[in-house]
């Protein structure tokens, strides 16, 4: 079955300290990955797409086939970060989501 | 550029009421989705379309109906409201399909009481 897997519902960090939001996904055919972003009072967003290859905001995302996962890491997290973050897996014509993770940047 | 808009806000159903939930998009998008997001839970796809007169299920179409005439409108229609229909709904749009980066609305949180 298609899955994306989002174990943690509250990251909590300090201003300046690593960030890695986790992401796993189950799906037999060759993936597409994503990550969304909604701010507080902002609409849902993407925030960057693994075959892009790029870094948004400080972000990126490695997709590892053999872990089956698309971490998203950023090395100094800033408060502004903080929102929600989704993972979502393109798969059969689908876009399949996670439960979402909810970063906290603390001052 | 208003990009997607979907109205209302929010909205109070007693069950077996009916309502349509609006969405347009002004970006010429030809594709159009409805998601459902319960707390807690991801967003789950209820229907899709991928162009004027083209609608299809996705995976929680249960309860809903949609329409697409248009490029720019894609309301949702619910029926027969229940309490398992008490979510936030999402009208999201794309250029090409969902790996495609999708412009979501702001949402509408219904509850059915």
């Amino acid at each position: 079955a298609q899955r994306v897997t989002q174990p943690e519902k509250l990251l909590s960090v300090f201003k300046g300290a690593p960030v890695e939001l986790k992401c796993n996904y189950s799906y037999s055919g060759s993936p597409e990955l994503f990550w969304y972003v909604q701010y507080s009072r902002q609409r849902l967003q993407l925030l960057l797409r693994h075959i892009s290859r790029e870094s948004i905001k400080g972000f990126t995302a490695d997709l590892n086939k053999g872990e089956t996962s698309f971490h998203l890491k950023k090395p100094f997290a800033q408060e502004e970060d903080s929102a929600m973050y989704y993972c979502a897996l393109f798969a059969t014509n689908k876009l399949i989501f996670g439960t979402g993770t909810l970063l906290a940047v603390q001052p | 550029n208003a990009g997607v808009t979907q109205t209302p806000k929010f909205r109070i159903l007693k069950i077996g009421q009916s309502m349509t939930l609006q969405c347009a998009q002004d970006m010429n998008h030809n594709y159009m989705y409805w998601y459902r997001q319960d707390p807690g839970m991801g967003l789950k796809l209820i229907y899709y379309s991928v162009g004027a007169g083209i609608t299809d299920k996705g995976e929680v179409p249960n309860g809903y109906n949609v329409s697409r005439s248009t490029t720019e409108d894609f309301p949702l229609r619910l029926e027969l409201a229940a309490p398992s229909q008490t979510s936030v709904y999402f009208c999201a749009s794309s250029y090409a399909g969902p790996n495609s980066p999708l412009h979501f609305g702001n949402g509408t949180r219904l509850t059915v009481t």
